[in-house]
Parts: C-alpha cells; structure tokens; sequence
C-alpha cells in the first residue's frame, strides 16, 4: 500500500502565481520529508527537505509545509516560472533512514 | 563533475536473459540505491547499500540482485527477466545513511519481451 501520496496527477498555474503541490503521508515514523524536481529524459533532483519536527523549510521561492497532525505537507512555489514546469515527486525517509518512499509524482505545468 | 552514471540508457531484451544494469558514482558517496518508477506507482526501492558490501532489500526487491563489492559502483542484477520487469530504473547515491539529498543518475529504460 502507498505510504506516500500525491492525489493530483498533474496541475497548471500561470507565470507568477502561486503554485502548491500537496502530499499525504501515512506512516508517522517518517522523519524527514524531501521534494525532488524531475524533467523528462533526465533522474530527479532534490529540491527541499524538511525534518519532521519543524513545519515550515524556506528556500528561495521554494516553501514546504508540513502539518504532522493531518499527516501532510505542501510545496509552494512562488512565484511560479516556465522554467518550474515539472514533475514533482515528494518522498518520506522511514525512522531508520534506510528507506525511502516516494508518492506518484505531480506534473506542474507553468503557462507563460 | 560530480555525478552518478548508468548504463545502458535504453535495452531491450527477451524474457529469461540474464541483464546487468551498472550504476557508478564518482562522489565517494557511502550510501547507493537503486528505484523502479511505474506509471501510477511512482518510484519504488528495490535495494539499498550504506556502504561496501552492506546490502539490504527495499520494497520490491524481488526478481532483483545487487553487490557492492567498491564503494562506487552499485550494479543491479536481472537473473531472468520478465514482463513485469519492464520499467524505468535509476539509480541514487548519497554521502552517508544520515544524508538526506540524493543524486540521481539519468535512468534506465527496459523491456522485456
């Protein structure tokens, strides 16, 4: 059974706005949360992580979320550029951090 | 530059066939793994490695093999293929267990007919 979920296939924002890419969890033992960036033809890259004792991580214009209680966290990407449009795969690393699971990806789609 | 390398990009091969997918990294990273991504699936582990010859099974480690007799290369092993084999796989390295980013290497499309 997925332990890591991304309901939404896929998601179109335009060009400066907001876009929020969210992921539910089941196994509260994860500890850290990752979100990976990957374009066709080539293997994810990272992009943020956050430990699952903290509920905000900032990067630049990258910002993960993460509600423990509700078992979920959300990338926001503001503002949104062309160069975003991706799929993006969040990932949980198990209590061990031996393992990793990933959710089935969302396909971001930023329109100029 | 630093990176993870895997070859072939694209086989196909017959079922039965015994396949070697190899995977090096140049990062003297500890910790390899390798993942299956399925339409629907998402990426899945099949084995890690955290260091030289420590090899443990991820998520769907069956129908798959690996070693990990140097620190830098990390081969996935398809004693006989099947069908359901067909996928894309990448391989991942990272510094140590305790890191949290990986590096990907750019995958590896097979089929099995």
């Amino acid at each position: 059974d997925q332990q890591v979920k991304q309901n939404s296939p896929s998601l179109s924002v335009q060009e400066g706005r907001i876009s929020i890419l969210n992921c539910d969890y089941t196994n509260s033992m994860f500890d850290y949360f990752l979100w990976y960036k990957k374009y066709p033809a080539e293997g994810p890259t990272f992009l943020i992580s956050i430990s699952s004792i903290k509920d905000k991580n900032e990067d630049g214009r990258f910002t993960v979320f993460l509600n423990k209680s509700a078992k979920h966290l959300s990338l926001h990407i503001v503002p949104s550029q062309p160069g975003d449009s991706a799929v993006y795969f969040c990932a949980a690393r198990s209590g061990t951090g031996n393992q990793f699971y990933f959710g089935t990806g969302t396909s971001l789609t930023v329109i100029p | 530059e630093a990176q993870v390398t895997q070859n072939p990009r694209y086989l196909i091969t017959v079922t039965g066939k015994k396949l070697t997918v190899t995977c090096s990294q140049n990062m003297n990273h500890e910790y390899m793994s390798w993942y299956r991504q399925d339409p629907g699936l998402g990426l899945r582990q099949i084995y890690y490695s955290m260091n030289v010859e420590v090899t443990d099974k991820g998520d769907v480690p069956e129908g798959y093999k690996v070693s990990r007799k140097e620190k830098r290369n990390f081969p996935l092993i398809l004693e006989s293929p099947s069908p359901n084999q067909t996928s894309l796989y990448f391989c991942a390295s990272s510094l140590s267990v305790y890191t949290i980013e990986a590096f990907f290497g750019q995958g590896t499309r097979l089929t099995v007919v």
